[in-house]
């Protein structure tokens, strides 16, 4: 599997900052894809990229904005944090999986914000 | 609206035993439906992917079904282990020009028992 590096792993942030969560990958996969985790809901996506300079949103993406100006590097940012975006934020790449294909995601960045 | 349902109620079992979860679908036409494995503090990890062709998928104690007439798959885990014990998610593709990107139902939670 691709090796994928979220960072911060965590952090808490006021409302009303800007917070720039990044994910790395190493394998230059196309594809890559910011989800959040919340109870009730489960994972939801916010934007996603085909591409360096390609993005597009997803079920989610009021308040977030992305970039990917590398294809190593996706970076999502809360251009002014709300308590509402408090949550868990995955991020996935598209890969091969033998015959077949799947996500991998990194380890997660749990973000709140007071 | 697109909905990806799976059983929200938390499946108990005694280690041995086949757990059997369910993941139905509206308004979805999937040239593929996956499952993945989540455990607590961890991003997912994908287990399966069966094919809108192919009726049933094994992987060692696994099996997936998939119904597209039903509109429902069915992922089993045979002599299950309290190992097997995590939540379980079926994802489908959002769209056709989608980048590849997944929806998530909310998942399944296991919890097999000595």
């Amino acid at each position: 599997d691709a090796g994928i590096t979220q960072s911060p792993r965590h952090k808490v942030t006021e409302t009303g900052t800007p917070v720039t969560l990044r994910c790395h990958q190493t394998e230059n996969h196309r594809y890559m894809y910011w989800y959040r985790q919340d109870p009730g809901h489960g994972l939801r996506l916010i934007h996603y990229s085909y591409g360096v300079k390609d993005t597009d949103k997803g079920e989610v993406s009021d308040g977030y904005s992305v970039s990917r100006s590398k294809t190593e590097d996706f970076l999502l940012t809360l251009e002014s944090a709300t308590s509402s975006q408090t949550s868990v934020y995955f991020c996935a790449i598209s890969e091969s999986k033998g015959q077949d294909y799947g996500y991998t995601f990194g380890s997660g960045t749990r973000l709140t914000v007071v | 609206s697109q909905k990806i349902e799976q059983n929200s109620e938390a499946l108990n079992i005694q280690e041995g035993k086949t757990a059997t979860l369910t993941c139905n679908y509206t308004n979805y036409s999937p040239a593929y439906l996956q499952w993945y494995r989540q455990d607590p503090g961890r991003g997912p990890v994908f287990l399966l992917l069966i094919r809108e062709n192919e009726k049933e998928k094994r992987k060692e104690r696994l099996k997936v079904t998939f119904d597209t007439t039903l509109k429902q798959s069915l992922f089993h885990i045979t002599a299950s282990q309290p190992a097997d014990s995590a939540t379980y998610l079926c994802a489908l593709e959002a769209g056709s020009n989608s980048g590849y990107a997944l929806n998530f139902g909310k998942g399944t939670s296991l919890l097999v028992t000595p």
